[in-house]
């Protein structure tokens, strides 16, 4: 079957560093995205990874294990308004997104 | 209109009633997708489309049709609104399916009673 498994909560303090991680399980594999949701909002589009490796883009850096099927979505220097729900997605032989459940960050001060 | 945008931003239908989710993007993308959203649960793909006039069925598509008459609009159409359909509805577009960024309308947030 198909999965993406992904912490439901996690609690970071400001200004610090938080890893979430994702596992996939698809059938096929062309990607993975990672999209961050704010409450009662839309999701919005903050990373894909097809090749192995590190992407960097500012504070928010996603990496992505094929071999593995795991990816993490890094945040550096957290700020409050980084509180949000953050969706993994992988995309499969269809070329259809598989979402995970996304995980609920909590900034404290 | 900028963007994708979906209509209306909130309903609440009596179990039994027809109703359409009206969702229009003017960024020209070919690939379209509805979505619901339930607590603890990921989006869920209910149907798509890759292009104006196809349209294929996503993981839950039962009690929900479409169609693609052009690239703009992509309603949604409950036949007779059951209490389980109660949920957020997501549209989306891209430029690509399934390998480029999705953007999403505001949501619908529908309430079947």
């Amino acid at each position: 079957g198909q999965n993406i498994d992904q912490p439901t909560e996690m609690t970071a303090t400001e200004g610090a560093i938080v890893q979430i991680n994702c596992t996939y399980q698809t059938s096929g594999f062309n990607g993975l995205f990672w999209y961050q949701q704010h409450a009662g909002e839309a999701p919005t589009f903050l990373s894909y990874n097809v090749l192995d490796g590190l992407e960097e883009k500012g504070r928010f850096s996603s990496f992505l294990s094929r071999s593995k099927g795991y990816s993490y979505l890094l945040l550096k220097e957290l700020q409050m308004k980084d509180s949000a729900s953050y969706l993994c997605a992988g995309t499969d032989s269809n070329y259809q997104l598989i979402w995970g459940a996304g995980t609920k960050l909590i900034i404290k001060p | 209109i900028a963007g994708i945008t979906q209509a209306p931003t909130s309903q609440i239908l009596a179990a039994g009633r027809r109703m359409t989710l009206r969702c229009t993007q003017d960024m020209r993308h070919n690939a379209m997708y509805w979505y619901r959203q339930d607590l603890g649960l990921g989006l869920r793909l209910i149907h798509y489309s890759n292009t104006a006039g196809t349209t294929g069925k996503g993981e839950v598509p039962d009690g929900y049709s479409v169609s693609r008459a052009n690239t703009d609009d992509f309603p949604l159409t409950l036949a007779s609104a059951v209490p389980s359909q109660t949920s957020v509805y997501f549209c989306a577009s891209s430029d690509g399916q399934g390998v480029a960024e999705a953007f999403f309308g505001q949501g619908t947030r529908l309430t079947v009673v």
